[in-house]
């Protein structure tokens, strides 16, 4: 199966600072990852679609300005939270699709970053 | 709303036994699949099941889905401490690429 690598896997920031998330993959392209975000005991919400080579798309409620995406390459996407607040604490998790024939539709995560901003 | 939801949230039960989790879905489906997360990890893709399936198999984990209910099954049988995790059902629907989960069953498997 596909390997997805996000890292940091834990950070702790000062409020009002910024923080950059990284999600590869590792022995496949992806043309789309997604980003998600969840909270403690709770399901994930999606944050937004990152597209590469062109803007991300973020689903409602989501400020990208807050939250932005960069997808300049085909195996890697990269978070950006800006002047991170302690509301933004949180486990964020990246994803892309599977390439391989019969793992188009599966989607491959990242081990996730646990996010406490103090 | 999420689409996906599953019951029960909690589920403790004794290794060697048969663990069953059950997901409700609002919309209409291209597939569904489950999904498992150990505490702090992403996820890591379980089985996956088409709208014009009933029943699929892999190793000791059935999946069945009824259409006509919006509603999937997991069982995992003779379960296994090392099984502990939670659990969540994702749907796929029309031609958009998202997927999105439900609100997983947490389960833990006493040795």
């Amino acid at each position: 199966g596909a390997v997805v690598s996000q890292h940091p896997s834990r950070v702790i920031c000062k409020s009002g600072t910024s923080v950059k998330i990284e999600c590869r993959s590792l022995d496949f392209q992806a043309t789309t990852m997604f980003w998600y975000r969840q909270f403690p005991k709770q399901s994930l919400m999606l944050m937004a679609t990152s597209n590469e080579g062109s803007k991300a798309t973020y689903e409602q409620g989501v400020e990208k300005d807050k939250f932005l995406i960069n997808h300049a390459s085909l195996t890697l996407s990269t978070l950006t939270v800006t002047s991170a607040h302690p509301e933004d604490s949180s486990f964020y998790i990246c994803s892309a699709r599977g390439q391989e024939w019969g793992d188009s539709e599966k989607l491959f995560f990242g081990s996730g970053t646990q996010l406490s901003v103090l | 709303s999420q689409q996906g939801e599953e019951d029960p949230q909690a589920l403790s039960i004794q290794e060697g036994e048969n663990a069953t989790m059950n997901c409700s879905y609002k919309t209409s489906i291209n597939n569904l699949q489950w999904y498992r997360q150990n505490s702090g990890r992403g996820l890591v893709h379980l089985i996956l099941i088409r709208s014009n399936e009933r029943e699929k198999h892999s190793g000791r984990l059935r999946v069945t889905l009824d259409t006509s209910k919006k509603s999937s099954s997991l069982l995992i049988t003779a379960s296994r401490a090392a099984d502990t995790a939670s659990y969540f059902c994702a749907t796929r629907s029309g031609g958009y690429q998202k997927v999105t989960f439900g609100i997983g069953t947490k389960l833990q498997v006493i040795p």
